[in-house]
């Protein structure tokens, strides 16, 4: 079964900084990646995709992320924090053949100093 | 584009009693569903595929006799939990496959349920 796992629980950067959330997964074939970000009391709303090509995915609000398979990892990245940027992100995977089920990293909060 | 719409955002009851959830798409049609359990500060945990027309799929142990799971229509999945009680509080939320991919998914904007 796959698996996601995000190494940091807590990030503080300070606004302006550059940002970088790791998430590895475990999965025997490509699979399908995602990252979202949930905002307190809130729902998830996609940043960005991984299906296939292009391995470095450009997603919304200047977030991008970088497949790559030898790392099994699919890390999110932003090069200058803003502090609405703060907020809990998570890392998800979908596999082929797997009813469409997303599996999800146990999430990374993001913290932004002013 | 997509627009899932989860009612009721918060909501308290009694224990004993039951509390339903809607998930609506509001512009496409979702032939599946997904609802998930989210506990304070941790990850989302997949409770149950809905699927328009036929039973929903329950993962591994998940209740389905206390979280019945009814996706009448196209636009349209709710969860009841009957006979709440307080380990039943928890954040629930819904995610619809939007069109565009096997992956569309957009999320509703969770449910807040307390039992007390």
């Amino acid at each position: 079964a796959q698996s996601v796992t995000q190494p940091d629980i807590h990030i503080t950067v300070s606004e302006g900084a550059s940002l970088e959330l790791r998430c590895n997964y475990s999965y025997g074939a490509t699979p399908y990646l995602f990252w979202y970000v949930q905002s307190p009391g809130q729902g998830l709303q996609l940043l960005l995709k991984y299906f296939s090509g292009d391995t470095l995915v450009q997603g919304i609000k200047g977030f991008e992320a970088e497949f790559k398979r030898s790392q099994s990892s699919f890390n999110l990245r932003k090069p200058s924090v803003h502090w609405s940027d703060a907020a809990e992100y998570f890392c998800a995977v979908g596999v082929t053949g797997g009813g469409n089920k997303l599996t999800f990293g146990t999430g990374t909060q993001l913290k932004v100093e002013l | 584009g997509a627009v899932v719409s989860q009612h009721p955002s918060r909501v308290i009851c009694k224990s004993g009693t039951s509390v339903k959830i809607e998930c609506r798409s509001l512009d496409f049609q979702a032939t599946t569903m997904f609802w998930y359990r989210q506990f304070p500060k941790q990850s989302l945990m997949l409770m149950a595929t809905s699927n328009e027309g036929s039973k929903a799929t329950y993962e591994q142990g998940v209740e389905k006799d206390k979280f019945l799971i009814n996706h009448a229509s196209l636009t349209l999945s709710t969860l009841t939990v009957t006979s709440a009680h307080p380990e039943d509080s928890s954040f629930y939320i819904c995610s619809a496959r939007a069109p565009g991919g096997a992956y569309g998914y957009t999320f509703g904007s969770g449910t807040r349920l307390t039992v007390v």
